[in-house]
């Protein structure tokens, strides 16, 4: 099957910096990419969608310009997390969409952790 | 909105015991059902799917059935092996046959433990 790769697995930041999270389609182009997050003992909720050359389309009660998304080439994808705070420790996850198929394929996550 | 809720794990199992996951969703419409799958250090799997009332999804031994009068797609396996030991997500899309690459929503996971 078609494989995601995110990149890094985990990562812990100081308060107030700045993480960056790709997630890379490593055989297949992607058109559309899903970010995700996960917080403890809860589900997996939607953030953005983005789409090759466009903005991405966030949803309702995530602040855009705190999520940064790049999807400059149909391979890769990116979330930056700015001026990072403990509370948004959870883990990250994406899916790409190949083009003119109908199936995501998940990343493996990326687990951030905010001191 | 629509939302899953599925039961908390973890689920701890001998070999060759019988699963079962419970699922029940909250839709308008006429939803996809999925189950995803996590093994350990990997990205989400799709297992299996069904997208109308009463269809059966299968895969490796897993089955489930989309029951609208229930609101149900429980996760079933007769046997479990030691390497079916992970992480079990119930989604689901409101778009008709094309689930994956649509909006999910995921409940929030079961771990399952399956011990020799």
């Amino acid at each position: 099957g078609a494989v995601v790769s995110q990149h890094p697995s985990r990562v812990i930041c100081k308060s107030g910096t700045s993480v960056k999270i790709e997630c890379r389609s490593l055989d297949f182009q992607a058109t559309t990419m899903f970010w995700y997050r996960q917080f403890p003992k809860q589900s997996l909720m939607l953030m953005a969608t983005s789409n090759e050359g466009s903005k991405a389309t966030y949803e309702q009660g995530v602040e855009k310009d705190k999520f940064l998304i790049n999807h400059a080439s149909l391979t890769l994808s990116t979330l930056t997390v700015t001026s990072a705070h403990p509370e948004d420790s959870s883990f990250y996850i994406c899916s790409a969409r190949e083009v003119g198929g109908d199936e995501a394929f998940f990343g493996q996550g990326t687990r951030l952790t905010v001191v | 909105g629509n939302s899953v809720t599925q039961m908390e794990g973890p689920v701890t199992l001998s070999e060759e015991a019988f699963l079962t996951i419970n699922c029940t969703y909250t839709a308008t419409g006429y939803p996809s059902l999925f189950w995803y799958v996590q093994y350990p250090g990997e990205g989400l799997q799709l297992l299996l799917k069904a997208t109308k009332a009463d269809d059966k999804g299968s895969n490796k031994g897993f089955e489930a059935t989309y029951r609208k009068e229930t609101t149900s797609f429980h996760l079933e396996k007769g046997s479990v092996q030691v390497s079916d030991s992970a992480v079990y997500f119930c989604a689901l899309s409101d778009k008709v046959l094309t689930g994956g690459g649509n909006k999910l929503t995921f409940g929030t996971g079961t771990q399952l433990k399956v011990e020799l």
